[in-house]
Order: C-alpha cells, then sequence, then structure tokens
C-alpha cells in the first residue's frame, strides 16, 4: 500500500513570501493531520480533517496560515506571509479515522531567511 | 503540567538496553504511543499500550505503564546501531494525539 506522500520535500523562501504545501493520504483514510514540527520539538498539530470537514484547528494561525482538504482526500497548507519562525519541518499524517494509527509522510522541510 | 515530558538524549552501548522514560499529563488518556524517527523521514508508529494495561511486549520492545504517577517507558532490549533514532512518546487525549519532544538515543558500536 502507498504510503503517504508530500511535496515539496524542501523549500527555501524568504520571509513575507508565500509557501504551499501538497499532501497525499493514504486511499480511504478519512481523517487527515497538519503537522508543523519544529527542530528538537515534537510534532504540535495545527489542524486535523475528518473528511473534508475541519475537526480541530485551534492552533493554526490563522492570520497567516490556512489549509484545505477538497473532496476529502488531498490537501494543502499554506502560508502567506511567510516569517522566520514559520522555518520547521511540517509533516501530514492519515488515519482510518482518529482513533486509529496515524501514518506519516516524509515531511516538507521548510527555511525562511 | 500541560505537557508530555522526556529526557532529551540517551546513549547506550550497542548490545546492551536501552530504557526511555516518559511523563504525560493526562490519567484519562486513553492510549499511549511510542514513534521512532529517523533523519529526513516522518515518524513510525513502534508500538502502543492501552491505559487499563501495566505492560506490553513485542519482540525487543516493552513498554510499561504507571498510571498512577503518569509514568510511560520504553525499553529496548538488545540495543542495535540501526535503532539510533529520535523516540517520541505520545498520548492521546479524545480524537487529539499530543507529543512530548523526543529522546534522541545515540548507539556506540
Amino acid at each position: 500500500e502507498a504510503g503517504v506522500a508530500q511535496s515539496p520535500r524542501y523549500k527555501i523562501i524568504e520571509k513575507r513570501q508565500s509557501v504551499a504545501f501538497w499532501c497525499n493520504p493514504i486511499s480511504g483514510h478519512a481523517t487527515l493531520y497538519w503537522y508543523q514540527q519544529i527542530l528538537g520539538q515534537g510534532p504540535k498539530l495545527l489542524i486535523q480533517f475528518q473528511n473534508n470537514g475541519v475537526v480541530d484547528d485551534s492552533q493554526l494561525p490563522k492570520d497567516r496560515f490556512s489549509a484545505e482538504r477538497l473532496k476529502g482526500v488531498d490537501s494543502t497548507l499554506k502560508i502567506q506571509p511567510a516569517k522566520l519562525e514559520d522555518s520547521a519541518v511540517y509533516l501530514c499524517a492519515s488515519s482510518l479515522d482518529y482513533r486509529y494509527e496515524q501514518f506519516f509522510g516524509p515531511g516538507t522541510r521548510l527555511t525562511v531567511l | 503540567g500541560e505537557d508530555v515530558e522526556q529526557s532529551l538524549f540517551l546513549s547506550v552501548r550497542e548490545g546492551d538496553s536501552s530504557v526511555i522514560n516518559c511523563t504525560y499529563t493526562d490519567s484519562s488518556s486513553t492510549y499511549l504511543y511510542w514513534y521512532k524517527q529517523e533523519p529526513g523521514a516522518g515518524l513510525q508508529l513502534l508500538t502502543y499500550i492501552f491505559s487499563n494495561m501495566d505492560m506490553k511486549q513485542d519482540q525487543r520492545l516493552t513498554v510499561l505503564l504507571n498510571k498512577k504517577d503518569k509514568h510511560l517507558s520504553l525499553r529496548i532490549a538488545d540495543t542495535q546501531t540501526g535503532d539510533s533514532a529520535i523516540y517520541f512518546c505520545a498520548e492521546r487525549k479524545g480524537f487529539k494525539t499530543i507529543f512530548g519532544a523526543g529522546t534522541r538515543l545515540f548507539v556506540k558500536a
């Protein structure tokens, strides 16, 4: 079975620029997660989708971050405009349902200069 | 506290046992997890324990749970160089999973 796919793997931008990340979850997985992992820290949940509805976005900085999951499959996470402190690895994960094991993608490493 | 807490580093010799400790926050958490992260990769679920269990063994891995102290540990028997990675403790609270900062395990040959 194919795993969670993410692209790009690496991105370098200047502050105040915009950036978008893409995630393709495992087929049939209803729950999709976006995490931010700052160097030396554990993953922090940004947003959790159940199909195409948002379950939790309480830690998403909504003034600059947005995410969507059209048709309940692929998802994109956007940052506009980026700040230096957004430098991190952005991990996408999916699970059959929130009660089941999360499968993680390889992540996108974002560097904001 | 609000955070899942872990020590940051552990160094062991190849062949020895490794014990990674974690303190979690909520005694009502239903599942507790151990994830492994290798360089440049996402997290991989190693094992989990349900909150009504005290111990779970899976090949070289042993998980011990002390609910009274909210303490979770992961023991890796016969540690190998391939076990070098970051190990994350996590707890499920409702529909959310909260991760610790990770313990970096160094295995010396």
